[in-house]
């Protein structure tokens, strides 16, 4: 069964103190890893897809990873507006199914 | 384009009361898909679509069908709504099929079943 587990549950930083955010899964062949941001009462926001080991993608001060177990959403310098919960995503090669992780709530102070 | 609308915004129902979730999109996106949403829980696939005929089940499908008869739209039925069903339901679509590509997602729809 295809599993995505996301750590921390919860991350309160201070303005401008980079982190990371985990993405672990288990997946029987991989399609694709996706990082999603969610606003309260919105749905989500599309950022990157990540397909095979080693890649990295950028975007602004976001900065996704991917390994054969894990992916690491890197944060670089955030600001308040950075505030949301970050989703991970996976999609199987077998199926179509794309399975979310619970999600990581992060908070920033200014 | 609109991208991916859903009507209604909210909706309260008494236990037993059936109803349909609609779910557009005029992108002509091959992949639709339905979750729903739980504190604490993230996002849980109910059924999803690679095209216009084809459908299939996710994680969570039972208590919901769905059909797609056109590319366009994704409708979801409660068949006799439960308070376990009381959540937030957002329907998403990308292209090309497989939802390789990103995800477009709808505003949700906010559901109490009372």
């Amino acid at each position: 069964e295809d599993q995505v587990t996301q750590s921390p549950e919860a991350l309160r930083l201070q303005e401008g103190e980079s982190s990371s955010l985990n993405c672990s899964y288990t997946v029987s062949g991989l399609r694709g890893l996706f990082w999603y941001r969610q606003d309260p009462g919105k749905g989500p926001e599309f950022l990157f897809t990540l397909y095979s080991a080693g890649e990295e993608k950028e975007k602004e001060r976001l900065k996704a990873t991917l390994t054969k177990k894990e992916s690491f959403l890197h944060i670089t310098a955030p600001k308040p507006e950075d505030s949301a919960t970050y989703l991970c995503a996976v999609q199987a090669v077998r199926d179509d199914k794309i399975i979310f992780g619970k999600g990581t709530r992060l908070h920033i102070l200014p | 384009n609109a991208g991916v609308t859903q009507t209604p915004k909210f909706q309260v129902l008494k236990t037993g009361q059936s109803m349909t979730l609609q779910c557009a999109q005029d992108m002509n996106h091959e992949y639709m898909s339905w979750y729903r949403q739980d504190p604490g829980m993230g996002l849980r696939l109910i059924h999803y679509s690679v095209g216009a005929g084809i459908t299939d089940q996710g994680e969570v499908p039972n208590g919901y069908n769905v059909s797609r008869s056109t590319t366009e739209d994704f409708p979801l039925r409660l068949l006799s709504a439960a308070p376990s069903q009381t959540s937030v339901y957002f329907c998403a679509s990308s292209y090309p099929r497989g939802g390789r590509d990103e995800q477009f997602f709808g505003p949700g729809t906010r559901l109490t079943v009372l």
